[in-house]
């Protein structure tokens, strides 16, 4: 089975600071993770996403997210908050070969002035 | 523009009623999916469709049905509102070109049920 933990509900930083959400994960097979990003009264979007390739992985808007498989980990950070990155965030892993993914609860990241 | 449409956007139903919410795609994904999200439950999937003529149930069923009689277009159909549906539904889909792992999601409809 498949799960994803996100460690916290609410994340808040000032501008400028940088930016930590955290994701923990369980799955059974190879999986491929993902990082979006909901805006208020908006859809998600995609941020970034892990394959199996580089574990280091490069998404939208300056965030990056780290695979770490002994630590069943993919959190997602950003060197410097900017006002607009204010939304909910959600991570996401479906098991190779699912048809399935599973969501986090998501993380609310308020920027302060 | 490609993408996910869903209509409507805004609903609002008494206990009992029906209704149907649409869902079309215009990349040619093989994936549709319908998930709900509720305040600090992140997005719980409904019902999925992996192909034109499938449907397939998901976390949280109950109360909901889908139908794929199209590639392009799956609906998700509330038979008897009940309260405890008012939520955000959103549809998303998957496949080639965009990707097969990445989903692509509609804007959302908000349905409350009073």
């Amino acid at each position: 089975a498949q799960s994803v933990t996100q460690l916290d509900s609410h994340v808040s930083v000032s501008e400028g600071t940088p930016v930590l959400l955290r994701c923990n994960y369980s799955s059974s097979y190879s999986p491929s993770l993902f990082w979006y990003v909901q805006h208020p009264n908006k859809g998600l979007q995609l941020l970034l996403k892990y394959t199996s390739a580089a574990t280091l992985v490069k998404g939208i808007n300056g965030f990056e997210a780290e695979f770490k498989k002994s630590e069943t980990s993919f959190h997602l950070t950003k060197p410097s908050a900017h006002m607009s990155d204010a939304a909910e965030y959600f991570c996401v892993v479906r098991n190779q070969g699912a048809q399935k993914l599973v969501f986090g609860q998501g993380t609310r990241l308020t920027i302060n002035p | 523009n490609a993408g996910v449409t869903q209509t409507p956007k805004f609903r609002v139903l008494k206990t009992g009623q029906s209704m149907t919410l649409l869902c079309a795609q215009d990349m040619n994904h093989e994936y549709m999916y319908w998930y709900r999200q509720d305040p600090g439950m992140g997005l719980r999937l409904i019902h999925y469709s992996v192909g034109e003529g499938t449907t397939a149930k998901g976390e949280v069923p109950d109360g909901y049905n889908v139908s794929r009689l199209k590639k392009q277009n799956f609906l998700l159909g509330l038979e008897s509102a009940a309260p405890s549906q008012t939520s955000v539904y959103f549809c998303a889909s998957r496949g080639t070109p965009t990707g097969a792992n990445v989903l692509t999601f509609g804007a959302g409809s908000r349905l409350t049920v009073l």
